[in-house]
């Protein structure tokens, strides 16, 4: 199975402040990238996607930003909150559908008052 | 709209025992994905069910194997457990069309002792 390369594998941000995380992925047939938020104890729920044909999507304080050459794509988090504190997971999925996705090994984001 | 229910929770079982886990996906998907999750790492892809026919499967053995039913809900079954199969085994439902999200239940932790 292609890799989804993520990191940092945890990031410590202030309240306030901006988070950052990053993920490459190697399978040029991936038409498809979800970022997945996931809280102790809970499955992952879907907090914003992407499609290649554009290089930035924007929801809120979330921000997808994508490079299509570089095979790099990254999840802003503006104005971070403590609420925002959990593990989030990257990933790449074909065009011909979403289900399934190549997930990256995931951020263990903490935010610090 | 009820969401996507796992059961069990938890459990604890033996190397070489079998196991059956069971989802029931949300009302009005026909699609049900598994993923295991083991610790510390993003959820790998198993297999996927739509209207009853399994439709993608991921690197896994043959020992592990799925069911859908008539009312869509799924069970996954693993046969002579080994150690490393101890992980977070979450499944998903959706519509099945092109880049609909995946709806995450709350897993079953499985640990193999």
């Amino acid at each position: 199975q292609q890799q989804v390369k993520q990191s940092p594998q945890s990031l410590i941000v202030q309240k306030g402040g901006i988070s950052i995380i990053n993920c490459a992925y190697e399978n040029t047939a991936f038409d498809y990238f979800p970022w997945y938020q996931q809280f102790p104890g809970k499955g992952p729920a879907l907090l914003i996607a992407i499609r290649p044909d554009v290089s930035e999507k924007k929801e809120g304080r979330f921000t997808i930003s994508f490079n299509k050459s570089a095979k790099q794509f990254s999840l802003h988090i503006m104005d971070s909150q403590p609420g925002d504190s959990a593990t989030y997971f990257c990933a790449g999925g074909p065009n011909f559908g979403n289900e399934k996705l190549t997930f990256g090994t995931g951020t263990r984001l903490t935010i610090i008052p | 709209e009820t969401g996507v229910t796992q059961s069990p929770t938890h459990l604890i079982k033996t190397r070489g025992q079998q196991v059956t886990l069971r989802c029931s996906s949300q009302s009005g998907h026909n699609t049900v994905s598994w993923y295991q999750q083991a610790l510390g790492q993003g959820p790998q892809f198993i297999f996927q069910y739509y209207r009853e026919e399994e439709n993608g499967r991921g690197n896994f053995p043959p020992r592990f194997s799925g069911l859908q039913f008539p009312n869509y809900s799924s069970e996954l079954n693993v046969n002579a457990l080994e150690l490393d199969d101890s992980a977070l085994y979450l499944c998903a439902s959706s519509t099945g069309l092109i880049n609909e999200k995946l709806f995450f239940g709350s897993g079953t932790q499985l640990s193999v002792l």
